[in-house]
């Protein structure tokens, strides 16, 4: 089946400890994004990636890491979390910008 | 003024009613025009998408651009209450998909 695979699903944490959300498509997607969720302001880029070793910043890039070393794989690595870092966060991958993005089914994490 | 922008609603219609769901936005550089569907606690998933200005139909939903007043729209007929869901209109532009808010859409029995 193809998806968009993200783990954990939720994720409760203490600010400061370094953690990374995964994430892998199996449908050999040249295009991952991440995406945070939040009420009122909806579905926000965090980062994308277009192949593997090219990323770049979406519109709320700070506090956040990603690194793309495989075609499959995307992961978010929060270095220091703070508060307002809990949200809903979602993977993405797309094979082209005519096609629209597959969603993963989200992590909820909360950092207290 | 954000980029896009879509009532929150929530929106409630009985079943089989027409819903008619908008999105304005304020990019010109928006090139193709995606209408996503969530339902709680699940990702949004890609109902329809459009590149052009005018209707684009599949089954019960129709969208709907225009472009000279950056005004997109979705149409569902029949509604039935497995519609009830958030609706996202997403314009996409190179490799940005920039998201409305959603609106919340309850389709009752």
């Amino acid at each position: 089946e193809a998806q968009v695979t993200q783990n954990p699903r939720y994720l409760i944490t203490v600010t400061g400890k370094k953690l990374t959300v995964t994430c892998s498509q199996n449908m050999n997607h040249e295009y991952m994004s991440w995406y945070r969720q939040d009420p009122g302001l909806g579905l926000r880029q965090i980062y994308y990636s277009m192949n593997v070793e090219v990323t770049d910043k979406g519109d709320v890039p700070e506090g956040y890491k990603v690194s793309r070393k495989e075609k499959r794989n995307f992961p978010l690595i929060l270095e220091s979390p703070s508060p307002n870092q809990t949200s809903l966060y979602f993977c993405a991958s797309s094979r082209g910008s005519a096609y629209g993005y597959t969603f993963g089914s989200g992590t909820r994490l909360t950092v207290v | 003024q954000k980029e896009v922008e879509q009532d929150p609603g929530p929106l409630s219609v009985p079943e089989g009613a027409i819903v008619s769901l908008n999105c304005t936005y304020s990019n010109s550089a928006f090139q193709y025009f995606m209408w996503y569907r969530q339902y709680s606690r699940k990702g949004p998933e890609l109902l329809m998408y459009t590149y052009s200005s005018g209707n684009k139909e599949d089954g019960r939903f129709t969208a709907q651009v225009d472009k000279s007043s950056k005004y997109i729209s979705l149409f569902i007929r029949d509604s039935q209450p497995s519609d009830s869901a958030t609706y996202l209109c997403g314009p996409y532009a190179g490799n940005m998909l920039t998201f409305g808010g959603g609106t919340r859409l309850m389709v009752k029995p």
